[in-house]
């Protein structure tokens, strides 16, 4: 139980382009998703938190213009990078919870190119 | 504000035998939950165990277990037979039971045949 599904998995696309993922919760509804970027080699970022039906928080330094979060339902939440330039490239993973106190389950993550 | 220190960048272990990657945290909460995430190069973040800062006793899952020394404020993983499967990333995590999970900078673990 506790599947997150994240989607695509691998994309490429030019410079200037808007690149839309996706997270979904397959078998549990989660009032709270997660979007969290990582570089090489490096730890998970926390980009932002969102809860169903309200405005993502942002983290300190993430801009909320060129990451739009939209979490429209309890089980889908959604990641568009706008404009994407090339230090966009990076891998992006979602996670997701069921309620307060619940440990969040981590999707398999989306690598993002950008020429 | 809570932290998590893994002062350990890279290791390695031969296969078969027992490795221990160590993390410490800060935190002035009395419960909150510990985790250790692998993270093998697919870069799927898995749970690997859990451990809830109210139980005294250490989390075991099959090969892997922990030491959790809360006065220390210290959560160390054990890995015993280590199989080569077992090379990833491996990251330690502290969560309040609200918000957000505080990850360390991870621990690159590679067995060797």
């Amino acid at each position: 139980g506790a599947v997150v599904s994240q989607h695509p998995s691998w994309v490429i696309c030019k410079s200037g382009t808007s690149v839309k993922i996706e997270c979904r919760s397959l078998d549990f509804q989660a009032t709270t998703m997660f979007w969290y970027r990582q570089f090489p080699k490096q730890s998970l970022m926390l980009m932002a938190t969102s809860n169903e039906g309200s405005k993502a928080t942002y983290e300190q330094g993430v801009e909320k213009d060129k990451f739009l979060i939209n979490h429209a339902s309890l089980t889908l939440s959604t990641l568009t990078v706008t404009s994407a330039h090339p230090e966009d490239s990076s891998f992006y993973i979602c996670s997701a919870k069921m309620g307060d106190y619940q440990p969040q389950h981590f999707g398999d993550g989306t690598r993002l190119s950008i020429l | 504000a809570q932290t998590v220190t893994q002062s350990q960048p890279e290791m390695s272990v031969q296969e078969a035998e027992t490795v221990t990657l160590s993390c410490t945290y800060d935190t002035s909460e009395s419960n909150y939950y510990l985790f250790w995430y692998k993270q093998p190069p697919s870069r799927q973040m898995i749970l690997v165990i859990r451990q809830e800062a109210y139980k005294q006793q250490n989390a075991t899952e099959n090969r892997f277990s922990v030491n959790f020394q809360k006065a220390a404020k210290s959560f160390s993983l054990k890995i015993s037979d280590s199989q080569l499967g077992d090379t990833a990333m491996y990251f330690c995590a502290f969560w309040s039971g609200t918000y957000k999970y505080i990850f360390g900078t991870g621990t690159r673990l590679k067995v060797l045949a």
